[in-house]
């Protein structure tokens, strides 16, 4: 399978709100509600934001919230924080095996 | 806690073996997939598959399939990611990363592999 579309960079002043999208097809994204988002610090290991395209897990900020519109799902940053810096990528279950899965590219977010 | 521990970086030649490994804690190890994942330099996130601890099941990325193999150690709480010959193109970060649901949600610090003559 093909990894998802991320645009490699976003971008935003503190306080102020940033996207991310991550498109797939109707066999991925599109197909099943599997959609995960994870943060990534420079030489850290990737730390699990938003599953099931809105779900947080304990102790994720509010301010991180996730949603899916057709083939296309979103990683919204609210009230953007110096400390949200970092690289983000989504993921998807994306077959009939119960197994397969596929990343994101990867988006580098700069809070300017 | 629940936490991940993976091995130590390791510098190898091409053509050598090697296995790394990946230690549980905090959980009931053999109730969880392990996820191995794949950070070649400066690049993206991808799946290598998966590994069920409790029965050894595995489950590999086909574009992973036959170039590495995935075993576990349920005594020890520990699961392994192993290549008979490595490849230069082999070098990266290896991440283990436990399944919960379809998404990972714990996962290990990493470990370096890097394969140079």
């Amino acid at each position: 399978q093909s990894a998802l579309t991320q645009p490699p960079s976003a971008s935003g002043s503190p306080g102020q709100s940033v996207t991310i999208s991550c498109t797939g097809t109707s066999s991925d994204v599109g197909g099943y509600n599997y959609v995960s988002w994870y943060q990534q610090y420079p030489g850290k290991a990737p730390k699990l934001m938003i599953y099931e395209v809105s779900k947080r897990p304990s102790g994720v900020p509010d301010r991180f919230s996730g949603s899916k519109s057709g083939n296309t799902a979103s990683l919204t940053v609210s009230g953007l924080q110096a400390e949200d810096e970092a690289d983000y990528y989504c993921s998807s279950y994306a077959g009939s095996n119960n197994f397969d899965v596929v990343f994101g590219g990867g988006t580098k977010l700069t809070v300017l | 806690e629940v936490q991940l521990v993976q091995s130590g970086a390791e510098v190898k030649q091409p053509g050598e073996s090697l296995k790394i490994s990946c230690k549980g804690s905090g959980y009931s190890f053999t109730s969880y997939w392990i996820a191995w994942v794949r950070q070649m330099p400066g690049k993206g996130l991808e799946w290598m598959g998966f590994i069920y601890p409790g029965d050894s099941d595995t489950r590999y990325s086909p574009s992973f399939q036959g170039q590495v193999a995935f075993s576990a150690d349920k005594s020890i709480s520990t699961a392994y990611l192993q290549w008979s010959s490595l490849k230069a193109s082999d070098t990266a970060m290896y991440y283990c990363a436990r399944r919960d649901g379809r998404a990972f949600d714990i996962w290990g610090q990493g470990t370096k592999v890097t394969v140079s003559s």
